[in-house]
């Protein structure tokens, strides 16, 4: 599985867009990137993921580059809710087992 | 919604005894996954379970852990002589192409 680089920590004004970047420069062509939370120590949540086509649900939109070597996670309108640990991770689809590497993450945190 | 839930939300117990952790997954879901967070650290992969066999497992997953679907709706997670480093919460998850995960709330293992 490839490896992604995520800033440690970013802060974000609420009710502003919040931008999470990702590098994944080793991405391989099958790989999907999937963005994942987790609040406090609850179990992650899945948030979005994407192949090569820029996404968007209700929850957020992810931009992927053309070169597929970076994404970014977009929180349109930060709420304090969404203070959280962002992980981005890549990952094959439909692979044997499906296991989710999980780094480090960013951890965001939306200020009043 | 459907949900994942766990049981017991906390668990103490004193090292060498065994432990069953509980998990009891979305109903459709084919894969089942169990993770691990030691306190302060990043979430970890421990097994992959699909077709009431064992897909892949990392190498924490060694010969103390084995996990079991019994009647089809309960997932277990059995440590067979717990250890202090053997502390954390432990995640169960499903999903049911092997896309998106979902996770339940936790098992907080304390080992005395």
């Amino acid at each position: 599985d490839a490896k992604t680089t995520q800033p440690t920590s970013m802060d974000c004004a609420e009710g502003r867009a919040a931008n999470l970047p990702c590098n994944h420069s080793t991405i391989s062509g099958n790989e999907y990137v999937y963005w994942y939370r987790q609040i406090h120590s609850q179990g992650p949540q899945y948030i979005i993921h994407g192949l090569k086509n820029n996404e968007t649900n209700e929850m957020a939109s992810l931009i992927i580059t053309e070169d597929r070597k970076s994404s970014t996670l977009i929180l349109p309108h930060a709420t304090l809710r969404d203070t959280a640990v962002y992980y981005c991770i890549v990952s094959l689809i439909y692979n044997q087992g499906g296991k989710l590497i999980f780094g480090q993450g960013t951890e965001l945190s939306v200020k009043p | 919604e459907p949900e994942v839930t766990q049981t017991p939300s906390h668990q103490v117990t004193q090292m060498g005894q065994e432990v069953i952790l509980r998990c009891v997954p979305i109903s459709n879901h084919l894969y089942f996954y169990w993770y691990r967070q030691i306190l302060g650290q990043k979430v970890e992969f421990l097994v992959s379970f699909y077709n009431n066999e064992i897909s892949e497992k990392s190498e924490i997953f060694d010969d103390q852990f084995s996990v079991e679907r019994p009647d089809g709706s309960n997932f277990t997670l059995k440590i067979r002589s717990t250890k202090l480093e053997d502390s954390a919460m432990y995640f169960c998850a499903g999903n049911l192409k092997g896309d998106e995960q979902f996770f339940g709330p936790g098992t907080r293992l304390t080992v005395l």
